[in-house]
């Protein structure tokens, strides 16, 4: 199983520039998260999708913010316009029963200028 | 006010020492808690999970104690592979709604 792949590794950017995240679960998981990390704040839940329906959106920060599964192996999170304040890890996860451990991708390290 | 709160630390220990993290966590009604450890960057891998009953994995030990609402991690025999960041974890709604520490950082020194 290759895991959760996320894509870019990297982003650098400038502010006001739309940024665009990709993740693809591992298969069979139905469990879907993005998660946002920093020094200051550590890691926070963005949002996340049970069978491709977002089931909790709170952690958004704000309407630029915006996450999409249109299909079982694939979400997107689009940051439009992106700001400085942005810039952290953010990571995917994936997991397949509730009580199940979550499996992580390796992030996308986004830097916006 | 973060759910999870964690010492930071750091922590720098010798190798073979014996080394425990605290957590505290802020929902009494909470069922489900994990150690995750994340290496410098990677990605946040599942450690451990904490039973009410604690828990043992060779070196590892993790304890629940509800009536202080904190967990704990102990490492014996501390390895330098041991040397990461350890994150506390809390599944507030038992549906992986989980609300991670900001962690606790070691150091296992030659």
């Amino acid at each position: 199983d290759a895991g959760v792949i996320q894509s870019p590794r990297h982003e650098v950017t400038e502010m006001g520039q739309e940024v665009t995240l990709r993740c693809k679960p591992i298969s069979g998981h139905n469990s879907l998260f993005w998660y946002r990390q920093t020094m200051m704040r550590g890691l926070e839940l963005l949002i996340y999708f049970n069978n491709n329906v977002p089931i909790d959106d709170s952690g958004m920060p704000e309407d630029r913010f915006s996450a999409k599964m249109p299909n079982a192996s694939f979400s997107t999170l689009k940051i439009q316009p992106s700001e400085p304040r942005d810039s952290a890890v953010y990571f995917c996860a994936s997991t397949a029963l509730s009580d199940s451990p979550l499996h992580f991708g390796n992030g996308t390290r986004l830097t916006v200028t | 006010r973060k759910e999870v709160e964690q010492d930071p630390g750091p922590f720098n220990v010798p190798e073979g020492a014996t080394v425990a993290f605290n957590c505290t966590y802020s929902n009494s009604a909470s069922q489900s808690f994990f150690w995750y450890r994340q290496d410098c960057r990677k990605e946040p891998k599942l450690l451990m999970s904490v039973y009410s009953s604690g828990n043992e994995d060779g070196r590892f030990t993790a304890q629940l104690n509800r009536a202080s609402q904190y967990i704990s991690l102990l490492i014996r025999d501390s390895k330098l592979s041991d040397s990461a960041t350890y994150l506390c974890v809390e599944d507030q709604t038992g549906a992986n709604n989980l609300f991670f520490g900001t962690g606790t950082r070691l150091t296992v020194i030659p």
